[in-house]
């Protein structure tokens, strides 16, 4: 089946250091990769995403790359900030063929200490 | 432009009373889910729809769960009974099909339920 799996947390960093979410999947053919954020108070919202193989995506200073061979999608940033304490999402979304719905892991929570 | 709007966002109440959540979700799209978020459980997709019509709702959990779309605009969820167990927080989400395609959905803030 289809499944998502993150490094558990709390991750608690000082600000400006650097940033690795751990999430690898698994997945019936080559699904799409998501990073979704939730802030305190809010729903989740889309960060980032990755359709096929060595693409990356990025946004707002987080990037994550689609590698097949390790079947993972590890969000990464160079420095963080207090602003990006949040709740963490990867999320994977299979063909179409194979069920066409996202599956997301348990969430990640980062706590980031002025 | 209005993002997903949910009501109540809080929302408490005894066990064995009935429960009705309601999402209006963003004009134009055209897919709407239903999610229930739990620290024991993460984020679980219950139900969604297209085009107002249930496509899958393998992911309601039992018989005391319902969800309908009368039109485009609006959705409720519903409990009946509702049970401890049930306490959780209700996402509704909604997208486009040709952004459903790319697996962006668009988050409402949530409805906290407690049962007592």
């Amino acid at each position: 089946g289809n499944s998502v799996t993150q490094m558990e947390g709390p991750v608690t960093l000082s600000e400006e250091a650097f940033l690795t979410i751990n999430c690898t999947y698994t997945a019936t053919g080559y699904p799409s990769l998501f990073w979704y954020v939730q802030y305190p108070g809010e729903g989740l919202q889309l960060l980032l995403k990755a359709t096929k193989a060595d693409d990356k995506g990025s946004n707002k200073g987080f990037e994550a790359t689609y590698r097949k061979e390790t079947t993972s999608f590890h969000l990464e940033k160079g420095s963080v900030q207090v602003s990006d304490s949040a709740v963490y999402f990867c999320a994977l979304r299979p063909p179409m063929e194979y069920g066409n719905k996202l599956v997301f892991g348990a969430g990640t929570i980062l706590r980031v200490k002025s | 432009d209005a993002g997903v709007i949910q009501s109540p966002r809080h929302e408490v109440t005894e066990m064995g009373q009935e429960v009705t959540l309601r999402c209006k979700p963003i004009s134009g799209h055209d897919y709407l889910f239903w999610y229930r978020q739990t620290m024991m459980r993460g984020l679980e997709l219950l139900i969604y729809f297209n085009n107002n019509v249930p496509i899958d709702d393998s992911g309601m959990p039992e018989d005391r769960f319902s969800a309908k779309m009368p039109n485009a605009s609006f959705s409720t969820l519903k409990i009946q009974p509702s049970e401890p167990r049930d306490s959780a927080v209700y996402f509704c989400a909604s997208s486009l099909d040709r952004v459903w395609n790319t697996g962006e959905l668009f988050f409402g803030e949530g409805s906290r339920l407690t049962v007592l």
